[in-house]
This record gives C-alpha cells, sequence and structure tokens, in this order.
C-alpha cells in the first residue's frame, strides 16, 4: 500500500537557521512527489514538485527538496527560515496520472524570533 | 473565481442531521477531488471527479457520502446521518488533469462540528 511518512509532528527553528522536513513514502514505482504548505486559515498551496530528472528541485519561497530514491525520501530545505514561514507543511505522494494522492500527516512548523 | 471556493466554512451540525458542502473550482479545471482532514492529520481521500464523472469513491468512508458533480464543475458532498467522527475539516482541490502538471489547487476548506 502507498504511504508517506513524516515522523516530525512539530518542529521548532530560530529565524535565520536552517531547516530541513523529512519526508518518506512507501511506493512500487517512482511516484510523484509534492510539498504543500497550509497556513492558519488557508488552503494548501504548493511550494514544489518532483517528477524525474535533477533529483535537487527548486520552488517557491526559497524552498528546494531532494529525491533520494535508494532512502525513499524526499525531504524539504530551506537555507534561512523567515517568522511568515511558520505554517504546516505536507509531503503528497501523486499517482495514476495525478487521479489520486496521499498526504503525510504534515510538521508543525514553529519559528523563534 | 480567481480560486476553489468551499461553502459553508463552518458547519454545526447536531448527531443525525444531514449536511450538504460546497465546492465552486476554478474554471476550466477538469478534475476536482475531495478530502477529510481530521484534527492533526493529512488530507485523507475521499473521492475524484474527472468533469461530471466520478471515477473513483474509493475514499468515501461510508454509504452516508454522497458527492456529486452534475455540470462537470460545482460540486458538492452530502453526509447523511451525521456522526460525531465525521467531525473534520472537508478539502476540496481542483486541477486541469493529466494535461497539466499535477498540481492541486485547494479550497479553504468546510469544518464540520457535528455534536
Amino acid at each position: 500500500a502507498q504511504s508517506v511518512t513524516q515522523p516530525d509532528i512539530h518542529i521548532t527553528v530560530s529565524e535565520g537557521a536552517s531547516l530541513e522536513l523529512r519526508c518518506n513514502y512507501s511506493y512500487g514505482a517512482t511516484p510523484y512527489l509534492f510539498w504543500y504548505v497550509q497556513s492558519p486559515g488557508q488552503g494548501l498551496q504548493l511550494l514544489l514538485k518532483y517528477f524525474s530528472g535533477d533529483t535537487l528541485v527548486q520552488g517557491i519561497k526559497g524552498f528546494e527538496a531532494e529525491f533520494k530514491r535508494s532512502q525513499s525520501s524526499f525531504n524539504l530545505r530551506k537555507p534561512s527560515v523567515h517568522w511568515s514561514d511558520a505554517a504546516e507543511y505536507f509531503c503528497a505522494v501523486g499517482l495514476y496520472n495525478f487521479n489520486k494522492f496521499y498526504f503525510g500527516s504534515g510538521t508543525k512548523l514553529n519559528v523563534k524570533p | 473565481g480567481a480560486g476553489v471556493s468551499q461553502s459553508p466554512r463552518y458547519k454545526v451540525a447536531k448527531r443525525g442531521q444531514d449536511v450538504a458542502l460546497r465546492c465552486d473550482p476554478i474554471s476550466g479545471h477538469v478534475s476536482l477531488f475531495w478530502y477529510q482532514q481530521a484534527l492533526g492529520q493529512g488530507p485523507e481521500f475521499l473521492t475524484y471527479f474527472q468533469n461530471e464523472a466520478q471515477l473513483d469513491k474509493s475514499g468515501l468512508p461510508s454509504d452516508r457520502f454522497f458527492a456529486e458533480r452534475p455540470e462537470g464543475s460545482v460540486s458538492t458532498l452530502k453526509i447523511q446521518r451525521t456522526q460525531q467522527e465525521d467531525s473534520a475539516v472537508y478539502l476540496c482541490a481542483s486541477s486541469f488533469g493529466q494535461q497539466n502538471t499535477g498540481e492541486l489547487f485547494f479550497g479553504e476548506g468546510s469544518r464540520l462540528t457535528v455534536l
């Protein structure tokens, strides 16, 4: 069965510090991988996606993610976190020509001043 | 409209009542999804439409849940005889479908509380 695991429920980082959010997936083939961000009271917004090719992908708001097939991982990174990055982040796997998506349980990011 | 619109944003229902949640997707989007997000959880797939056809309803938790998209645009998720375990945020998302990048555009959700 397909699954997405985000092992960290909450993460707190200081503003200006680097960030890495972990995501592992279970799927029989190379999936389509996504990171979404959900700010309070807002809908989920796409940060970045990976389909094929270069395993390091760039997204909006200075985020990047690296696909590692050997580890079945797609971790999200940002070199320097801003207070406005405080939100909940969801990793997702897209299957079947985008007819179904599976989401992780999310990681809530707090940013200390 | 410019984005996916959902209504109502908040709904409180007494156990046993029927509720209807509406989703107005982005104009021209072929695909429409409903997700259920329980407190502290990620979105869980409920059902998927391509135009007016409901191609996958494998995530609907029981036969009390019913979704439709009769004209291929607006969709309604109906929950009959609501139970407390139905309390969640119901998210609607749309996309262009296979021709596009797979990006889902989400509404802000409808928060259902069943008392």
